[in-house]
């Protein structure tokens, strides 16, 4: 069975100071991992994906398999970023798309 | 394009009841995916419909059941609701089955509460 562990429920940072929201899984497959994010009163929403290796609004994250873990980074942390984050998982080798979530962590970033 | 949207916002029903909430998808999306969010956790998966077949169940009852329409609308049905039932229930739907390219599109929720 796969799991997704976000260790911190609540992390808080400065404006322009250095965000990383942990993520870690366990799964004995190959996974394909998302972040997904909810601002306050938006519903949830695709933030960024691994195979995409892109960068969304300055976040980037590495699926690092060793480690099992795809923590979300940004260098420089904005007010606009506060928001619930989730990290989720998907398997790959089957026909379905189920999402595994964590439990999510919410960040709030001060001005 | 519209998007995902559900039906009623909240309820509150009593604990033995039955419940019907739902879905309408994305236009052109014939996957449907429904999500149960306790207070504080993630959503967790309850199950998923493909062109009007059930494909995938998560970890819950029978009493969780599901629909999917030919316009790909679907509804999702609780029976004999019990008091931790109460969550906030999300649907989310996307273009086709199994392409981790294709997002999955989320609608607002619909709040439960059981008393």
């Amino acid at each position: 069975a796969q799991r997704v562990t976000q260790p911190e429920k609540l992390l808080s940072v400065f404006k322009g100071a250095p965000v990383e929201l942990k993520c870690n899984y366990s799964y004995s497959g190959s996974p394909e991992l998302f972040w997904y994010v909810q601002y306050s009163r938006q519903r949830l929403q695709l933030l960024l994906r691994h195979i995409s290796r892109e960068s969304i609004k300055g976040f980037t994250a590495d699926l690092n398999k060793g480690e099992t873990s795809f923590h979300l980074k940004k260098p420089f942390a904005q007010e606009e970023d506060s928001a619930m984050y989730y990290c989720a998982l998907s398997r790959s080798e089957t026909s379905g798309s189920r999402l595994t979530f964590g439990e999510g962590t919410q960040l709030t970033v001060n001005p | 394009e519209t998007g995902v949207t559900q039906s009623p916002t909240h309820l509150i029903k009593t604990r033995g009841q039955q419940v019907t909430l739902r879905c309408s998808s994305q236009s052109g999306h014939n996957t449907v995916s429904w999500y149960q969010q306790a207070l504080g956790q993630g959503p967790q998966f309850i199950f998923q419909y493909y062109r009007e077949e059930e494909n995938g169940r998560g970890n819950f009852p029978p009493r969780f059941s599901g629909l999917q329409f030919p316009n790909y609308s679907s509804e999702l049905n609780v029976n004999a609701l019990e008091l931790d039932d109460s969550a906030l229930y999300l649907c989310a739907s996307s273009l086709d089955l199994g392409q981790p390219l294709y997002e999955q599109y989320f609608g607002p929720g619909t709040r439960l509460t059981v008393t």
